[in-house]
């Protein structure tokens, strides 16, 4: 069984332009999340999908969206970057609807924007 | 004022000893507690998960929950170097699909 996978690793972009981040859910698993975590605090829920269609959504702007792909890889993107969009951005997949929901998550892509 | 609060620590004990970490919440409607372990540029790691009220166990780690209170546990029994990492509560209700809350997060050192 593999992990949850992300990449790119590092990135660093300047305010305005626009980022794509990847991921790779857990084999098996039919649920990504994504989540920003800010230096020195906790995760924030940005939006969650479930086969294909995005299924809730934290407080974010419409310029956070995300895809899901039909082998439950995912991805985020971010246009019109901004300063405080500098963050590490995790990804997270479960297994919704067969009586567990554990999340389990990716190592992070941390976006560094100037 | 945040929905879950996590006091950032750090927290320095020595090997051995009991660690307690806490966290204080404000939506009653939350009824699902997880425990995150998070190692410095890595993802975090689900340690405990429970429902309601109540104590779980897991080898050195307990977790209890107090929804009366709206407080929730984490204890660390015989603790190690290598239990040295952050940790983060996080919380949701029965009807929010995969959306935690989580707290900001307790910097945790053991020193040897």
């Amino acid at each position: 069984e593999t992990g949850v996978t992300q990449s790119p690793t590092h990135l660093i972009k300047t305010r305005g332009q626009q980022v794509t981040l990847r991921c790779s859910s857990q084999s098996g698993h039919n649920t990504v999340s994504w989540y920003q975590q800010a230096l020195g605090q906790g995760p924030q829920f940005i939006f969650q999908y479930y086969r294909e269609e995005e299924n809730g959504r934290g407080n974010f702007p419409p310029r956070f969206s995300g895809l899901q792909f039909p082998n439950y890889s995912s991805e985020l993107n971010v246009n019109a970057l901004e300063l405080d969009d500098s963050a590490l951005y995790l990804c997270a997949s479960s297994l919704v609807g067969r009586g567990t929901d554990t999340q389990y998550f990716g190592p992070g892509t941390r976006l560094t924007v100037l | 004022q945040k929905e879950v609060e996590q006091d950032p620590g750090p927290l320095s004990v020595p090997e051995g000893a009991i660690v307690s970490l806490n966290c204080t919440y404000s939506n009653s409607a939350f009824q699902y507690f997880m425990w995150y372990r998070q190692y410095s540029r890595k993802g975090p790691e689900l340690l405990m998960y429970t429902y309601s009220s109540g104590n779980k166990e897991d080898g050195r780690f307990t977790a209890q929950v107090d929804k009366s209170s709206k407080y929730i546990s984490l204890f660390i029994r015989d603790s190690q170097p290598s239990d040295s990492a952050t940790y983060l509560c996080a919380m949701k209700p029965g009807n929010a699909g995969n959306m935690l809350t989580f707290g900001g997060g307790t910097r945790l050192m053991v020193k040897p």
